[in-house]
């Protein structure tokens, strides 16, 4: 089957660090995405992991285990402008992309 | 203008109306997509242009009708929709489809709600 799961709702703190988890159940794989959404606005591509281990991008990492099916988007130095959805989606076999229902970051001073 | 451009960002409709959503790109990508997107459910991807041709139709009924008249341009058309179809309707492109660095553009969305 295809099934991606993370958590609905996270709260953290301005200037900390939060990991948001991301486990996927899908036939076939060509990689994992990773989409950040402000309320109102256009979700914007973030990240695409495709080979195991972490990616670095600024203040942004995220990580692939394909062997377990999990992957997690490292946010660092927390900031007010952090606070949106973070919409993670697996692309199948037949590159199609399979969504999450998205984590909603929320960011307090 | 860069980007996606999705108008109206906002649309109120009765049952019975005819409407429709506008999609435009400048980004010259080949690939069009059309997603729902519901309050905390994941995106379901509704229909697929690639190269002004449909290649996915993801079961979605046939009040919706999507039009592709050029690379740039894609339309949803509305009629006779049901209160269920209040979403936020998300418009994409990509430089192509299939293959597996394939980033999606989204436009901002139309918020559609159905009286």
């Amino acid at each position: 089957g295809q099934n991606i799961d993370q958590p609905t709702e996270m709260t953290a703190t301005e200037g900390a660090i939060v990991q948001i988890n991301c486990t996927y159940q899908t036939s076939g794989f060509n990689g994992l995405f990773w989409y950040q959404q402000h309320a109102g606005e256009a979700p914007t591509f973030l990240s695409y992991n495709v080979l195991d281990g972490l990616e670095e991008k600024g203040r942004f990492s995220s990580f692939l285990s394909r062997s377990k099916g999990y992957s997690y988007l490292l946010l660092k130095e927390l900031q007010m402008k952090d606070s949106a959805s973070y919409l993670c989606a697996d692309m199948d076999s037949n590159y199609q992309l399979i969504w999450g229902a998205g984590t909603k970051l929320i960011i307090k001073p | 203008e860069t980007g996606v451009t999705q108008t109206p960002r906002h649309l109120v409709m009765g049952m019975t109306n005819k409407k429709s959503l506008k999609c435009e790109q400048h980004l010259g990508h080949n690939a069009m997509y059309w997603y729902k997107q519901s309050a905390k459910k994941p995106l379901e991807l509704m229909f697929v242009y690639s190269l002004e041709e449909r290649v996915e139709n993801n079961s979605v009924p046939s009040r919706f009708s999507p039009e592709c008249p050029n690379s740039s341009h894609l339309f949803l058309h509305l009629h006779t929709l049901q209160p269920e179809d209040s979403a936020l309707y998300l418009c994409a492109s990509s430089q192509e489809r299939g293959s597996g660095a394939n980033v999606l553009t989204f436009g901002a969305g139309s918020r559609l709600t159905v009286l």
